[in-house]
């Protein structure tokens, strides 16, 4: 079975300033690892997932994030934040070649101030 | 359709009523997935359909939920004799299937307020 800790529930921060937000996972199978972000009243959209391959994934709007197998974490990071960025990020997790169960984090929320 | 389609996108109801939350997916897609999301907390994953058939319902917290697809495509979720604690909200999602086929496509949900 995997799992997903978001170490963080809220995160403000500056407009324009960097910003980083932290999963980790465990699981005892290869894994692949997600990022989605859910704006206000709207669903949940893919920002940027890993499968295989480079450990570095860039997705939409700017973000990226890193896959570190030793560390089991796949943190989120922005250079440069825009005030519409303010959303919920969640980190999700799936097994590997054939799972269909994507496990879900409880979310951060990023808050980005003027 | 362009996306997953939910309705209602609201639903209060009484303590003890029963309720139906619906789910279009995208044309096409074989796989179809329910997840609630609780105030403050993640996605919990419900059940997981590929075609009519639902390989994984580990997710349904009791036998008062039950779900079912027809013809491949919609999706209803029930909620039977509903208490406080099934407020939520609840989110469909659906994909093509195939390891290659990871993105899940997400509904705007149903959220359910029990009173």
């Amino acid at each position: 079975a995997q799992s997903v800790t978001q170490l963080d529930s809220q995160v403000p921060v500056f407009e324009e300033a960097p910003v980083e937000l932290r999963c980790n996972y465990s699981s005892s199978v290869s894994v692949y690892l997600f990022w989605y972000v859910q704006y206000p009243n709207q669903g949940l959209q893919l920002l940027l997932k890993y499968l295989s391959g480079s450990t570095l994934v860039k997705g939409i709007n700017g973000f990226e994030a890193e896959f570190n197998k030793s560390q089991t974490s796949f943190h989120l990071r922005k250079p440069s934040v825009h005030i519409s960025d303010t959303a919920e990020y969640f980190c999700a997790v799936r097994a590997a070649g054939g799972g269909f169960k994507t496990i879900f984090g409880a979310g951060t929320r990023l808050f980005v101030k003027a | 359709g362009a996306g997953v389609s939910q309705s209602p996108s609201n639903k209060v109801t009484e303590k003890g009523k029963d309720v139906e939350l619906r789910c279009d997916p995208i044309s096409g897609h074989t796989a179809l997935y329910w997840y609630r999301q609780s105030l403050g907390q993640g996605l919990e994953f419900l059940i997981y359909f590929q075609g009519n058939s639902a390989p994984d319902k580990s997710g349904l917290p009791s036998d008062r939920f039950s779900a079912e697809r027809t013809g491949g495509s919609v999706s209803t979720l029930t909620i039977q004799r509903t208490q406080q604690e099934d407020s939520a909200v609840y989110l469909c999602a659906s994909s093509l299937v195939g390891a290659e086929h990871t993105e899940a496509f997400f509904g705007q949900g149903t959220r359910l307020t029990v009173v």
